[in-house]
């Protein structure tokens, strides 16, 4: 079966750091990927991790674990512009469709 | 711009309307997909064409009818629909067959809204 599972909502002040965690069963694995989208735009693609560890990429990081489908997103020095939703998604199975999370919707306060 | 456009980006329709979403890119990519985003709801897969030829249908009602006339662009009809098909409708495209490459560009979107 295929089944992506993240946090609907979090919260996090400026300057903090967050994660937002992520979980999968997909019946073929072929990589992760994380994309941002906010509200009435397109999402955008953010991160993708195929081999076990952290890739990180300016404020942003991303890490994997494929023996425990978990995987997460790493956001330093949270600033407003972050505040969107955050999609988590992996291949249905190999060499096909990506399937994607509820989205996890981080609001960044002042 | 994503370099993938989608057409209209804001659409009302009644029940008995027919109308069509257009989605464009000219990336090069070979494969272009429709997925549905509802509200609190994951993206749903609806069709995944590769080099003009469909190769998925996600058990999609047929109200939705999808058409690629070229690796360029690809177009959803719709005709008769009902009030839960409001939602933002994505194009997202991709050159890659696996690995990084495979990573999609999404169009911005086109929001239905069936009355």
């Amino acid at each position: 079966g295929q089944n992506i599972d993240q946090p609907t909502e979090m919260t996090a002040t400026e300057g903090a750091i967050v994660q937002i965690n992520c979980t999968y069963q997909t019946s073929g694995f072929n990589g992760l990927f994380w994309y941002q989208q906010h509200a009435g735009e397109a999402p955008t693609f953010l991160s993708y991790n195929v081999l076990d560890g952290l890739e990180e990429k300016g404020r942003f990081s991303s890490f994997l674990s494929r023996s425990k489908g978990y995987s997460y997103l790493l956001l330093k020095e949270l600033q407003m512009k972050d505040s969107a939703s955050y999609l988590c998604a992996a291949f249905k199975q190999a060499g096909t469709a990506l399937i994607f999370g509820k989205g996890t919707t981080l609001s960044v306060s002042s | 711009e994503t370099g993938v456009t989608q057409t209209p980006r804001h659409l009302v329709m009644g029940m008995t309307n027919k109308k069509s979403l257009k989605c464009e890119q000219h990336l090069g990519h070979n494969a272009m997909y429709w997925y549905k985003q509802s509200a609190k709801k994951p993206l749903e897969l609806m069709f995944v064409y590769n080099f003009k030829e469909q190769t998925e249908n996600n058990s999609v009602p047929s109200r939705f009818s999808p058409e690629c006339p070229n690796s360029s662009h690809l177009f959803l009809h719709l005709h008769t629909l009902q009030p839960e098909d409001s939602a933002l409708y994505l194009c997202a495209s991709t050159g890659g067959t696996g690995g990084r490459n495979y990573g999609y560009t999404f169009g911005s979107g086109t929001r239905l809204t069936v009355v």
